[in-house]
């Protein structure tokens, strides 16, 4: 089993400004990565697939990079509706599909 | 617009079962896998169960084996994930998830909604 490891737990932002999201894998998934946003009381939503391909309707300001074990997403500018809980996904060496733990994106 | 409606849950005692069901709408459903992932209270994202399009084939977590089994009506554009043996480790939020992608990789979009299943005396 392919373990997902985020990183940090939680990190504190101030809107307008970067957040810097890091996702670990123990071994390499190419890029079958995918991030997800959950919002409290709602459904993760995808954002972010094969590393860095945004879904459909995200905005430009969410962005995804990376390949094999180490992967990055980053939010430019961090708006009020960004404030959530984001969990990176593996789906390359499936059964299982194996999330990170997520990151925490509070204001600061 | 593509839209995956959970139902089923609710409070079952340690040992009991319960049926969970994933209406899907808005796509071709027959063609795609759906996927069951799980959400503790106050925990991360945890998959369960997967049944490939045309349901020839099913996966599922070793928390699960032997206990969990999914299925799928096409006709009724619905996955049913069939729990017995429940105990109080199930306890979550339960997730049906459109397998998106193609040949062997999948990610999850859309999500549902969810259904709750609380396992407690």
């Amino acid at each position: 089993e392919i373990v997902m490891t985020q990183s940090p737990a939680t990190l504190s932002v101030s809107p307008g400004e970067r957040a810097t999201l890091s996702c670990t894998a123990s071994l390499s998934v190419s890029s079958n990565l995918a991030w997800y946003q959950q919002k409290p009381g709602q459904a993760p939503r995808l954002l972010i697939y094969a590393a860095s391909t945004r879904a459909t309707g995200i905005p430009a300001r969410f962005s995804g990079s990376g390949s094999g074990t180490e992967f990055t997403l980053t939010i430019t500018s961090l708006q009020s509706e960004d404030f959530a809980v984001y969990y990176c996904q593996q789906y390359n060496n499936w059964p299982p599909y194996t999330f990170g733990q997520g990151t925490k994106v509070e204001i600061k | 617009e593509e839209h995956l409606l959970e139902s089923g849950g609710g409070l079952v005692q340690p040992g009991g079962s319960l049926r969970l069901s994933c209406a899907a709408s808005g796509f071709t459903f027959s063609i795609y896998a759906i996927n069951w992932v799980r959400q503790a209270p106050g925990k991360g994202l945890e998959w369960v169960s997967s049944i490939s399009g045309g349901g020839h084939t099913t996966y599922y977590a070793d928390s699960v084996k032997g206990r969990f089994s999914i299925s799928r009506d096409d006709s009724k554009n619905t996955v049913y994930l069939h729990m017995n043996t429940l105990r109080a480790e199930d306890t979550a939020v339960y997730h049906c998830t459109k397998g998106s992608g193609s040949g062997w990789y999948f990610w999850s979009d859309p999500w549902g909604q969810g259904t709750r299943v609380t396992v407690s005396s």
